[in-house]
């Protein structure tokens, strides 16, 4: 079964609104989470590295007010796009336990 | 800077092998990593090679090395309509990042 959860799977917001999304690791503890977006046809970019009880750090170009995260337990890590815009729509994933597991990913539409 | 490139399309017909292609920059790269992404669907790890390794073979999967030429590929041995995905190629830099590939479709003909 799957060793890292993300939610949602998929969510359709308004623009102005902020949307949270979850990655929780199921069987293992993870200190440190990673945050990618991947446009269509394109590969995965770092956006950021979260760090349990401790700031996230974010990759350069990453707007941190605009993309929260938390990462408030050894099992669960939060990705909020605030003032979500059209722009923001993309595919979200995280992973954790190194480069070994993923989330299933999120699929964040603007509208 | 740090890149990993690898071509975006790759037709073959169903039990054929396929052999998909990377190349990397980072002289430095720890580890060098495959991954299988289904429509819609987060990424799966398929496989991963040590940079000290030059090959590594799992069931269907073959890994080659070639740490001279930065050159990194992914034969699937008697390929299924299952394996049609895309494929990314990633690596572990020596500053401890992991940067992928823009990935390599996979069709596969019945």
């Amino acid at each position: 079964g799957a060793v890292v959860s993300q939610h949602p799977s998929r969510v359709i917001c308004k623009s102005g609104t902020s949307v949270k999304i979850e990655c929780r690791s199921l069987d293992f503890q993870a200190t440190t989470m990673f945050w990618y977006r991947q446009f269509p046809k394109q590969s995965l970019m770092l956006m950021a590295t979260s760090n349990e009880g401790s700031k996230a750090t974010y990759e350069q170009g990453v707007e941190k007010d605009k993309f929260l995260i938390n990462h408030a337990s050894l099992t669960l890590s939060t990705l909020t796009v605030t003032s979500a815009h059209p722009e923001d729509s993309s595919f979200y994933i995280c992973s954790a336990g190194g480069e070994a597991f993923f989330g299933q990913g999120t699929r964040l539409t603007v509208v | 800077g740090e890149d990993v490139e690898q071509s975006l399309f790759l037709s073959v017909r169903e039990g054929d092998s396929s052999v998909i292609n990377c190349t990397y920059t980072d002289s430095s790269s720890t580890y060098l990593y495959w991954y299988k992404q289904e429509p819609g669907a987060g990424l799966q790890l398929l496989t991963y090679i040590f940079s000290n390794m030059d090959m590594k073979q799992d069931q269907r999967l073959t890994v080659l090395l070639n740490k001279k030429d930065k050159h990194l590929s992914l034969r699937i041995a008697d390929t299924q309509t299952g394996d049609s995905a895309i494929y990314f190629c990633a690596e572990k830099t020596g500053g401890f990042k992991t940067i992928f590939g823009a990935g390599t479709r996979l069709f596969v003909k019945a």
